[in-house]
């Protein structure tokens, strides 16, 4: 039962626009979401999280939203750089906070 | 100050071979976690360890997979009798594990481990 799903196995945005990643749910206990980019050969970072006690937060370039009747929520990063470019997962804590449960993933390309 | 790290970076192994994958968390971290990545899928927990005891173990795959954790530091994932099916990225995080109902403390975690199984 897969319950963070990242429909979306890779996205190509070019320079400077607008990355829109998107992240599905299925489990209405969920009440705190977190977003890790990942590099080739290197673990998960930590990017920006989101409490279900609000919709929206934003650190410099990056906002996630956050729609809880629609069990759906959204990073964007705008202005997007090359350095952007990385495997985006979206992941919730399980069973007091202890355990990550995580999406497929999605690779982010930026085209110059 | 350091990051997780985790050894060796890579493993190849003959099927029905052990192998045990070392983690090092960051100083002071009381949680640990162990995560696997197979191709095309998300992270996969595994086992989490509070100090040097493991009150989940879950996600564990069979018997023949185990984990420990000595002096609340390193920790040593095992799999006996390896399969083809365990080839993956093997992923240790840890945190401070001060999670509570509306926290949740940031895993941080290290580069993994390849593992092979021909």
């Amino acid at each position: 039962d897969q319950q963070v799903k990242q429909n979306s196995p890779s996205l190509s945005v070019q320079e400077g626009r607008i990355s829109i990643l998107n992240c599905d749910y299925t489990n209405s206990m969920f009440d705190y979401f977190l977003w890790y980019k990942k590099y080739p050969a290197e673990g998960p970072t930590f990017l920006i999280s989101i409490s279900s006690i609000k919709d929206k937060n934003e650190d410099g370039r990056f906002t996630v939203f956050l729609n809880k009747s629609a069990k759906h929520l959204s990073l964007h990063i705008v202005p997007s750089q090359p350095g952007d470019s990385a495997v985006y997962f979206c992941a919730a804590p399980l069973q007091g906070a202890q355990k990550l449960v995580f999406g497929q993933g999605t690779r982010l390309t930026i085209n110059p | 100050g350091a990051g997780v790290s985790q050894s060796p970076s890579n493993k190849v192994t003959e099927k029905g071979k052990d192998v045990e994958l070392r983690c090092d968390p960051i100083s002071g971290h009381t949680a640990l976690y162990w995560y696997r990545q197979s191709l095309g899928q998300g992270l996969e927990f595994l086992i989490y360890f509070q100090g040097n005891s493991a009150p989940d173990k879950s996600g564990l795959p069979s018997d023949r997979f185990s984990a420990e954790r000595t002096g609340g530091s390193v920790s040593t994932l095992t799999i006996q009798r390896t399969q083809q099916e365990d080839s993956a990225v093997y992923l240790c995080a840890s945190s401070w594990g001060l999670a509570t109902r509306h926290f949740t403390d940031t895993q941080y975690f290290g580069p993994g481990t390849r593992l092979t199984v021909l």
